[in-house]
């Protein structure tokens, strides 16, 4: 199975700060990772796909780099609505495996 | 307007079964991988099964391999999840999701417990 190896896993941050997190699989995924944004009690929500491609409507300050096994998740700067927990997945290979969260906090 | 709508969550004791349902309108059903994810309180993300658009090929975690089934009628649109023999581990909320275009549902609460 592949691993998905998620750092930090907290970070706090303040409005304006540049945000990077970061997903390493245990084995070469192609460009096959989406990033994900979760806010209390909501189901999660897709802003990355294929590695570096912005979902419909996500604001341009998020963008994801990376192939193979390290991916990087940024925001260039950090909004007040931007503070939820992200999470990345591999969707290359079953069984599908999520990171293990970072939760982005107010400094 | 796609919609997901689960169903079926509720409270069962350790070693039950639960069946869940989600009911999918606004898309072409039938051609598309769907998946379900959990996640249990204050936890993360969790991947646990996906099942191809014909229903013939279907994929598990570890954590549910041979106590949970996928199934799918592309009649009705409705995907399903059978659980057996559950644990408190799998106490979470489970959503239904289309992975590559994004749709989730609201998702529905699993609480294993005696």
């Amino acid at each position: 199975d592949i691993q998905m190896t998620q750092s930090p896993s907290s970070l706090s941050a303040s409005v304006g700060d540049r945000v990077t997190i970061t997903c390493r699989a245990s084995q070469g995924i192609g460009n096959d990772l989406g990033w994900y944004q979760q806010k209390p009690g909501k189901a999660p929500k897709r802003l990355i796909y294929g590695a570096s491609s912005l979902d419909s409507g996500v604001p341009s300050r998020f963008s994801g780099s990376g192939s193979g096994t390290d991916f990087t998740l940024t925001i260039s700067s950090l909004q007040p609505e931007d503070f939820a927990t992200y999470y990345c997945l591999q969707h290359n290979t079953y069984p599908f495996t999520f990171g293990g969260g970072s939760k982005v906090e107010i400094k | 307007e796609v919609q997901l709508l689960e169903s079926g969550g509720g409270l069962v004791q350790p070693g039950g079964s639960l069946r869940l349902s989600c009911a999918v309108s606004g898309l072409k059903f039938r051609r598309n991988v769907m998946t379900w994810v959990r996640q249990a309180p204050g936890k993360g993300l969790e991947w646990v099964s996906s099942i191809s658009d014909s229903g013939v090929r279907t994929y598990y975690a570890d954590s549910v391999k041979g106590r949970f089934t996928i199934s799918r009628d592309n009649l009705n649109d409705t995907l399903f999840l059978q659980m057996n023999r559950l644990r408190v581990e799998d106490t979470a909320f489970y959503y239904c999701v289309k992975v590559r275009e994004d749709y989730w549902g609201q998702g529905t609460l699993v609480i294993v417990s005696s």
